[in-house]
């Protein structure tokens, strides 16, 4: 189940569910997105990527999709591992500018 | 992927001391990089964006004073935390685009700062 902690939402599930991470972004002006994966003192970790004129992006065992009516991402881990546990965040960015701004994260934690 | 090394991993100092933090990419050249703060299972806060050749912008709120950051060459950025206090205590982490034409951002490893 999804459950909302002191900063961080959390995402439980058991190995071989697939997952689902949501993430409502702020800019509509925004056209490119990022998914991010970060483990527990480590920087974080390039997972996927989608420009705003698409709505859908496979990866190897992920994939994201993108409904800009709503601002809205998800980020979707199919047979999910125990290794995938950490913290997922999305980042939206604008063409032609440097930074990113990040989503708030949620923690993903897989039970065997 | 083109890979952002930092560091140390982990410092530990004394309030007061000054520490310095580096951030290198090691196979492409990056004009740009990122100097971003992060605290327990919180998200990525960006501090400054660090150009190569020319001064840091920074966000608002963090003090430029306090956090030098140089851009000396296109595989270098450091940040350095000066007169560090208890309450500079955080995870900090640098990230840069991954060369020309690449938009992805990649990120270091990150630098646990503890300041006693």
């Amino acid at each position: 189940g999804e459950s909302v902690g002191l900063h961080l939402p959390t995402l439980s599930v058991q190995e071989g569910d697939n997952s689902i991470i949501n993430c409502a972004y702020s800019n509509s002006a925004s056209d490119y997105f990022i998914w991010y994966k970060q483990e527990s003192g480590k920087g974080p970790q390039f997972i996927i990527d989608i420009r705003s004129n698409m709505d859908k992006r496979q990866g190897q065992r992920v994939t994201v999709l993108l409904n800009k009516t709503v601002k809205h991402l998800s980020l979707q881990i199919a047979a999910t591992q125990p290794g995938d546990s950490a913290v997922y965040f999305c980042a939206e960015g604008l063409t032609g500018y440097s930074t990113l701004t990040f989503g708030k994260g949620t923690m993903l934690l897989v039970s065997p | 992927g083109a890979v952002v090394s930092q560091h140390p991993s982990r410092v530990i100092c004394k309030s007061g001391t000054s520490v310095k933090i580096e951030c290198r990419s090691l196979d492409f050249q990056a004009t740009t990089m990122f100097w971003y703060r992060q605290f327990p299972k919180q998200s990525l806060m960006l501090m400054a964006t660090s150009n190569e050749g020319s001064k840091a912008t920074y966000e608002q709120g963090v003090e430029k004073d306090k956090f030098l950051i140089n851009h000396a060459s296109l595989t270098l950025s450091t940040l350095t935390v000066t007169s560090a206090h208890p309450e500079d205590s955080s995870f900090y982490i640098c990230s840069a685009r991954g060369g020309a034409g690449n938009e992805k951002l990649f990120f270091g490893s990150g630098t646990q700062l503890s300041v006693l």
